[in-house]
């Protein structure tokens, strides 16, 4: 069984401050990991992709991979209101003729404290 | 910037009825995908579907549900005999490539009585 494992939260952060989120997966052999955001009531929306160990940056939002570890993280610095929601991790798992289905942890719940 | 849409937003019916959900995923796109999240839990895969075949689909996506590409842009999920446990929000995806970054519809929201 392929799991990817969060931190349910509630993880509150002052406005201003950084906020850390983990992940770890179990299956050695996933290629891509996901970073999503969800709105109470609303759909997935793409925050970060990242395929490859070490960081990546995108404006206030930096990545982190570690393929030895089994460990994605994300980084929200700055941290604002808006960015008060759930942070789902997304893992591909390699499915049959080359598609690849996601599986999900079950999202950290943050709040940003004005 | 292309999106990925669903309809209906919400559907409403009674156990035992069939359900279409459709989707019309962003339009260069080739790989198509089924999830739900039934309230409080996390997004579960239910199908992928590639060239106008299943690639993959989960073991909750058992006999009572089927997928179609009935034309070039829409993408629909059948739920032949609704049960209560299926309710929950389904969304559809799409992908450009694979492995790549899946962009997902806005969800329909189904409540089966």
């Amino acid at each position: 069984q392929k799991e990817v494992e969060q931190n349910s939260g509630p993880l509150s952060v002052p406005e201003g401050a950084i906020a850390s989120l983990n992940c770890t997966y179990s299956d050695r052999g996933s290629q891509s990991f996901f970073w999503y955001r969800q709105y109470s009531g609303k759909s997935p929306e793409l925050i970060m992709s990242i395929y490859s160990n070490g960081d990546k940056e995108d404006g206030r939002f930096t990545a982190q991979l570690n393929k030895a570890s089994q460990y994605v993280s994300l980084l929200i610095r700055d941290s604002q209101p808006s960015d008060s929601a759930t942070y789902l991790c997304a893992v591909n798992a390699r499915a049959n003729f080359g598609n690849e289905k996601l599986t999900f942890g079950t999202g950290t719940r943050l709040t940003i404290i004005p | 910037e292309p999106e990925v849409t669903q309809t209906p937003s919400h559907q409403v019916t009674q156990m035992g009825q069939e359900v279409i959900l459709r989707c019309v995923p962003i339009s260069n796109h080739l790989y198509f995908y089924w999830y739900r999240q039934i309230l409080g839990q996390k997004v579960e895969f239910l199908v992928s579907f590639y060239n106008n075949e299943i690639s993959e689909k989960s073991e909750i996506f058992d006999d009572q549900f089927s997928v179609e590409r009935p034309d070039g842009s829409n993408f629909t999920l059948k739920i032949r005999s609704t049960k209560l446990e299926d309710s929950a929000m389904y969304f559809c995806a799409s992908s450009e490539l694979a492995p790549d970054t899946q962009y997902f519809g806005p969800g329909t929201r189904l409540t089966v009585l």
